[in-house]
């Protein structure tokens, strides 16, 4: 019930194209849902994150998509540059603790083909 | 600039040897954490601390050792019981009493392999 199960593990784009990635949980006292963005050989940063009082949000070319009934959330990467090539990992933990348990999911690796 | 300074960036182990990865944080964060990265399987957490002299074992804390004794630092130790150590290790922390929603700042990762 813990777990966050994330798909696909990896994914290779066209430049230009849209990047989709999903994730899905059990726990539905799951209230926070960070996407971190990671490079090689450095540690994960925030991307972007939602609450689940909010089906969309949107952060430049980057736009976290939510569905609270079906326990899903996906990152929609729209304009894929080479830039944006690296791992993706979403995660989710309970807000009202007021300490930051994250469960994350198995990462996506993202390739932006030229 | 403040950060999460993580030492050192490679570290061998030679069979039956403790080593010990440094984690140092300047962000005067209350909360540090630890995790384990493979490929394909996320990260995984092994320790977590929330104040100083205490922490609580995370989901594959077997082989592994921790102290608080500074609220900027938080040492992991790989045992020689850890039978499987080389992976990618990953060091965070993050405030408390903020709202929740404050993220998780990692440091760069120290990666450890089996000489």
């Amino acid at each position: 019930q813990q777990q966050v199960k994330q798909s696909p593990q990896s994914l290779i784009v066209q430049k230009g194209g849209i990047s989709i990635i999903n994730c899905a949980y059990e726990n539905t006292a799951f209230d926070y849902f960070p996407w971190y963005q990671q490079f090689p050989g450095k540690g994960p940063a925030l991307l972007i994150a939602i609450r689940p009082d909010v089906s969309e949000k949107k952060e430049g070319r980057f736009t976290i998509s939510f569905n609270k009934s079906a326990k899903q959330f996906s990152l929609h990467i729209l304009d894929s540059q080479a830039g944006v090539s690296g791992t993706y990992f979403c995660a989710a933990t309970e807000g009202n603790t007021g300490f930051q348990k994250l469960v994350f999911g198995t990462g996506t690796r993202l390739l932006v083909s030229p | 600039d403040g950060g999460i300074t993580q030492s050192p960036k490679y570290l061998f182990r030679k069979e039956g040897q403790n080593v010990t990865l440094s984690c140092e944080q300047n962000l005067n964060h209350d909360a540090m954490y630890w995790y384990r990265q493979d490929p394909g399987q996320g990260l995984r957490l092994i320790y977590y601390s929330q104040i100083v002299n205490d922490f609580q074992k995370g989901d594959i804390a077997e082989g592994y050792s921790v102290s608080r004794e500074k609220k900027e630092s938080f040492p992991l130790t790989v045992t020689s019981a850890q039978k499987n150590p080389t992976a990618f290790y990953l060091c965070a922390s993050t405030s408390i009493g903020a709202p929740f929603n404050q993220p998780q700042h990692f440091g760069d990762g120290t990666r450890l392999s089996i000489l």
